[in-house]
């Protein structure tokens, strides 16, 4: 089955810098990727997702960019601030078979004001 | 708005008695599914419904059930909760397993207290 690594497990950035966030997959037939940003006490939310026919998609301050060959995406943060503190989680879905995506273990993000 | 809504927030039930966990979704999705999630951890999928079809996980344990009476509404049974079951659950929901449309959108969570 599908494995996604994912890492830093923490990351900690001051207010107006960038944070970057990778993961890794192993199924080369995975093709679509989503990101989600999980507050305290919240469940996860969809900030973003890439499908494997495109290598980056952008929306406002947050960007995600995929590498097919070497089997890794990552999530860029522009101009952190301290209400993207959060833990990010991102997933991968293998086309054909099990439809339900795999998820990696989580990056807790802190942005310092 | 069209959402996911888990009740309660938090629940508070005792070792061995049983509980039920509810989720309803307002975007007519064909999909729901059940997630565990411990501190620090990733979310653990328990099962899920495509319409009336169950798929269970092979790890999930048997005191864990789930019933979907309708396409709007799910529950989660945990019949005989034990102290390792304090956790956050997640309800998520799907348009469909195929194409485009199998984003995920998931509810606030109910969180599981055991005493």
């Amino acid at each position: 089955g599908e494995n996604v690594e994912q890492h830093p497990s923490t990351l900690s950035v001051q207010e107006g810098d960038s944070a970057v966030i990778k993961c890794t997959y192993s199924d080369s037939a995975s093709n679509y990727f989503p990101w989600y940003k999980q507050e305290l006490g919240k469940g996860p939310q969809l900030i973003i997702d890439i499908r494997s026919n495109v290598g980056e998609k952008k929306d406002q301050r947050i960007a995600v960019t995929l590498n097919k060959t070497a089997k890794h995406f990552s999530l860029h943060i522009t101009e952190t601030q301290p209400e993207d503190s959060a833990v990010y989680f991102c997933a991968a879905r293998a086309a054909g078979g099990s439809y339900i995506p795999t998820f990696g273990r989580g990056t807790s993000l802190i942005v310092h004001p | 708005d069209a959402m996911v809504i888990q009740n309660p927030r938090y629940q508070v039930t005792q070792f061995g008695k049983p509980v039920t966990l509810s989720c309803s979704q307002t975007l007519n999705h064909n999909v729901m599914y059940w997630y565990q999630q411990k501190s620090s951890q990733a979310p653990k999928l328990l099962f899920h419904y495509y319409d009336k079809d169950f798929n269970n996980e092979a790890d999930t344990p048997d005191n864990f059930q789930s019933r979907r009476p309708n396409t709007s509404f799910c529950f989660l049974d945990i019949r005989s909760p034990g102290l390792g079951d304090a956790a956050m659950y997640l309800c998520a929901t799907s348009r469909d397993s195929t194409g485009t449309r199998y984003e995920q959108y998931f509810g606030p969570g109910t969180r599981l207290t055991v005493t």
